[in-house]
């Protein structure tokens, strides 16, 4: 069976300095991951997805999430948070095998202090 | 918002009375989908369209059904509301699956329900 698992519920982080939103992940066979962002009233906006190749996925707004095949884990990060940067983050993980459900996690509230 | 629109945006019912929620969007997609989003649980799959009138179950489908009667349109319905169902509710699209199942879901910006 497929799952995400976002082990924080909170980060802070002062603006300027780095950020990691940690999700693991556990699915058969190769994965299709993907980071999504939510403000508050508003539906999920995609962020970026890691497909296949390079471990290092770049998407919008300067987050990148690395892909670590041994630790099942694909953590979201970025090098500089803005105060804007904070809101509600999720993981999602979809299988190769034909399965048409993509399996979020319960999100990471991620809070950036001026 | 990828032209996703949800009507209506709040609603408040009754135990025991009828809902239709409505997704509409402009841009053509093939997949729709319903998700329900909840405190501790995150977004839960509660039907898939994969073309008109071609519907298939999610993980939570219990207590809920959908129609699709024209690729804009996906209608989530409870048939008899419980209280249980107080959540708030995503609808999503997606351009293709094909067979690299990679494509983006672009989301709605939802509509909260309250069951009394």
């Amino acid at each position: 069976a497929q799952s995400v698992a976002q082990p924080e519920d909170q980060v802070n982080v002062a603006e300027g300095n780095p950020l990691t939103v940690k999700c693991t992940y556990s699915v058969s066979g190769n994965p299709y991951l993907f980071w999504y962002v939510q403000y508050p009233n508003r539906g999920l906006q995609f962020l970026l997805k890691y497909i296949t190749g390079d471990n290092l996925v770049k998407g919008s707004y300067g987050f990148e999430a690395e892909f670590n095949k041994s630790q099942t884990s694909f953590h979201l990060k970025k090098p500089s948070a803005l105060v804007s940067d904070s809101a509600l983050y999720f993981c999602a993980v979809r299988d190769r095998t034909g399965a048409n459900n993509l399996f979020f996690g319960t999100g990471t509230r991620l809070t950036v202090i001026p | 918002d990828a032209g996703i629109t949800q009507s209506p945006r709040h609603k408040v019912t009754e135990t025991g009375t009828p809902v239709t929620l409505r997704c509409h969007q402009t841009e053509n997609h093939r997949y729709m989908y319903w998700y329900r989003q909840d405190p501790g649980h995150g977004l839960r799959l509660i039907h898939y369209s994969y073309g008109v009138k071609d519907t298939d179950k999610g993980e939570v489908s219990d207590g809920y059904s959908v129609s699709r009667s024209k690729t804009e349109d996906f209608l989530l319905t409870l048939e008899s509301a419980t209280s249980s169902q107080t959540s708030v509710y995503f609808c999503a699209i997606s351009e293709s699956i094909g067979s690299t199942y990679n494509s983006p879901l672009h989301f709605g910006n939802g509509t909260r329900l309250t069951v009394t």
